[in-house]
């Protein structure tokens, strides 16, 4: 079945450090990819998506390329800031457009001063 | 600024009792889903409802946990008996299905549960 693969965690960096968070996906179909972020204590946001290969998503200076070569969405930031420190969660959305989303397994990323 | 409901934010119960979580989706939504959210097993998907017609709960243990949508501003999921083990963050997430650049669910903010 479609499945979601990301990088272990905790991410650990120093403030204005560059990010990137691996995630490879699994899938028959074309599904939308997307990157959700969880604050402490709260649920989980729509970070940015893309639809379709090639395509790259953008928002709050995070950036992430659906590469449907390498099967991959990687998420980027060029400057990470302390506010950044949060869950990220990669997921794609069944084909069957049922609006059901596989979710990956979270990548903890702590950002220091 | 539409966001999703839930209650309550915490719940603190004994063993044994039931427990009635609920969430308001967003208007207009036509999928609600409810997810699990533990330190060892992550976010797990319990149930989701598709114009509120049950179509997936093979997440959830029948035996102790049923989730309902009454009417389309309302969604539930219960426990009974409740146990120790289900100590979790639950949340209930909402959206729109069908076609491409849909399928984003919005979450809430979540009730955390603690089972004594």
């Amino acid at each position: 079945g479609d499945s979601v693969t990301q990088m272990e965690g905790p991410v650990t960096l120093s403030e204005e450090a560059c990010l990137t968070i691996n995630c490879t996906y699994t899938a028959t179909g074309y599904p939308s990819l997307f990157w959700y972020v969880q604050y402490p204590g709260e649920g989980l946001q729509l970070l940015l998506k893309a639809t379709k290969a090639d395509d790259k998503g953008s928002n709050k200076g995070f950036e992430a390329t659906y590469r449907k070569e390498t099967t991959s969405f990687h998420l980027e930031k060029g400057s990470v800031q302390v506010s950044d420190s949060a869950v990220y969660f990669c997921a794609l959305s069944e084909p069957s457009n049922t609006g059901k989303l596989i979710f990956g397994q979270g990548t903890t990323l702590q950002v220091k001063p | 600024d539409a966001r999703v409901t839930q209650t309550p934010r915490h719940k603190v119960t004994e063993m044994g009792q039931e427990v009635t979580m609920r969430c308001q989706p967003i208007l207009g939504h036509n999928t609600v889903f409810w997810y699990r959210q533990t330190m060892m097993q992550g976010l797990e998907l319990l149930a989701y409802f598709r114009n509120r017609a049950p179509l997936d709960d093979s997440g959830m243990p029948k035996d102790r946990f049923s989730a309902e949508m009454p009417d389309a501003t309302l969604a539930t999921l219960k426990i009974q008996p409740s146990e120790p083990r289900d100590s979790a963050v639950y949340f209930c997430a909402s959206g729109f299905s069908g076609g491409r650049g849909r399928n984003i669910q919005y979450f809430g903010a979540g009730t955390r549960l603690s089972v004594l």
